[in-house]
């Protein structure tokens, strides 16, 4: 079946624009995941949502971002008045459960002017 | 802070050769471990998934786990100039399971 489809592909936005980036999990996968990468830097865990139980946000680096998932279906992730330090590749991955392998989607590239 | 460590490289082996990755991590409880591969650019690719001590073995590639000394490990059989990539050690953290910590990769170059 098909992967993690994540849209836009790329992003470039002014410094303090709110921006929405979105992930489609592959089908019939529990969980789902949002991580960043910076340039030249590891992955940095934001969220992850297990079917309907409450999301772990313990990654979010500050109230500017937030993000929701509808049932097992898509998820949002939002940051509002964006930052520079912002920019980084989004990606978000899906497993059958917790504790399974993650597969990722190919990013979203988000540059802030 | 929970950690996962990796060498970052460059490694570079010949072509043909075996390629050894290797990866340790500080949270005991951890019961789930992977390595992804990233080409430049692009997203990561899952590789190899291991929960109990010992070897796993898959095509080329063989994943060793000793949670004794906390350590996981790579091989790549028969290296290509198409293995290289940076390679990803991602170990859950025991506490919030879905979580995943990464270490910050070892870039493997295979030459011909």
């Amino acid at each position: 079946g098909a992967g993690v489809s994540q849209s836009p592909s790329n992003k470039v936005t002014e410094k303090g624009k709110d921006v929405e980036l979105r992930c489609d999990p592959i089908s019939g996968h529990t969980a789902l995941y949002w991580y960043r990468q910076r340039l030249g830097q590891g992955l940095e865990f934001l969220i992850y949502f297990q079917g309907n139980s409450a999301p772990d946000k313990s990654g979010l680096p500050s109230d500017r971002f937030s993000a929701e998932r509808t049932g097992e279906s898509v998820s949002t992730l939002t940051i509002q008045r964006t930052q520079q330090e912002d920019s980084a590749v989004y990606l978000c991955a899906s497993s059958q459960g917790i504790g399974q392998p993650q597969h990722f989607g190919d990013g979203t590239r988000l540059s802030i002017l | 802070q929970k950690e996962v460590e990796q060498n970052s490289g460059p490694l570079s082996v010949p072509e043909g050769a075996i390629a050894s990755l290797n990866c340790t991590y500080s949270d005991r409880v951890s019961q789930s471990f992977f390595w992804y591969r990233q080409y430049s650019g692009k997203s990561p690719e899952l590789i190899m998934s291991i929960y109990s001590n010992g070897d796993k073995e898959d095509g080329r590639f063989t994943a060793q786990l000793n949670k004794a000394s906390q350590y996981v490990s790579l091989l790549i059989r028969d290296s290509q100039p198409s293995d290289s990539a940076t390679y990803l050690c991602a170990v859950n953290d025991g506490n919030q399971g879905g979580k995943l910590i990464f270490g910050q990769g070892t870039e493997l170059s295979v030459k011909p």
